[in-house]
């Protein structure tokens, strides 16, 4: 059974940074896409960062772009995000999301749609 | 960018009745399009990708169809288990924009 277990959410002040993990289990981790997608309260939801199995090729949101860097260890079956220069509508819970083994990320192209989740870590960025 | 939007942005039907909900990409994106359902307080759940394949375990009232800048989700027969936000995502190239949502529930 696919399992992804996200934690290091909490409260922070504007400027500060936090590293979301997720722990991933009942699938081969390394062979898979992997991503983080975001929902500020009552709202949508937004792509945040997506990496290939190899995490060779990394995709960023212009929102994010700059300011958070996503990562993985395959021997550790963990994808991370490194979340800096937190701003206020940053403020949301962060998913963990898993690609299906069709979609893919390469150096010069990804195309991934998202089949299992995680419940999501709460980021709140606050004076 | 490619833009997604959705219409309506919410609806309201009765137990049975036939729902359609559309997608529509600011450009061409072919068939690469997914929608999640998202129940309350719930985490988001594929239900269909590449504008029509249903995810294995989706009920089979649940259906798309579409291609380029067009698509709609279709729920044949509402449940009352349905009620939920209905998204749909493209994935033909990143950023991997979400449409906005549908609030789908019971009349």
């Amino acid at each position: 059974e696919v399992q992804l277990l996200e934690s290091g959410g909490g409260l922070v002040q504007p400027g500060g940074s936090l590293r979301l993990s997720c722990a991933a289990s009942g699938f081969t981790f390394s062979s898979y896409a992997m991503s983080w997608v975001r929902q500020a309260p009552g709202k949508g939801l937004e792509w945040v960062s997506a990496i290939s199995g190899s995490g060779g090729s990394t995709y960023y949101a212009d929102s994010v772009k700059g300011r958070f860097t996503i990562s993985r260890d395959n021997s550790k079956n963990t994808l991370y995000l490194q979340m800096n220069s937190l701003r206020a509508e940053d403020t949301a819970v962060y998913y963990c999301a898993k690609s299906p083994l069709l979609g893919y990320c390469s150096s010069t192209s990804c195309s991934i749609w998202f089949d299992y989740w995680g419940q999501g870590t709460l980021v709140t960025v606050s004076s | 960018d490619i833009q997604m939007t959705q219409s309506p942005s919410s609806l309201s039907a009765s137990v049975g009745d036939r729902v359609t909900i559309t997608c529509r990409a600011s450009q061409g994106i072919s068939n690469y399009l997914a929608w999640y359902q998202q129940k309350p307080g719930k985490v988001p759940k594929l239900l269909i990708y590449a504008a029509s394949t249903l995810q294995s375990g989706v009920p089979s009232r649940f259906s798309g169809s579409g291609s380029g800048t067009d698509f709609t989700l279709t729920i044949s027969s509402l449940q009352p288990e349905d009620v939920a936000t209905y998204y749909c995502q493209k994935y033909n190239s990143a950023p991997f924009t979400f449409g906005p949502g549908t609030k789908v529930d019971i009349k």
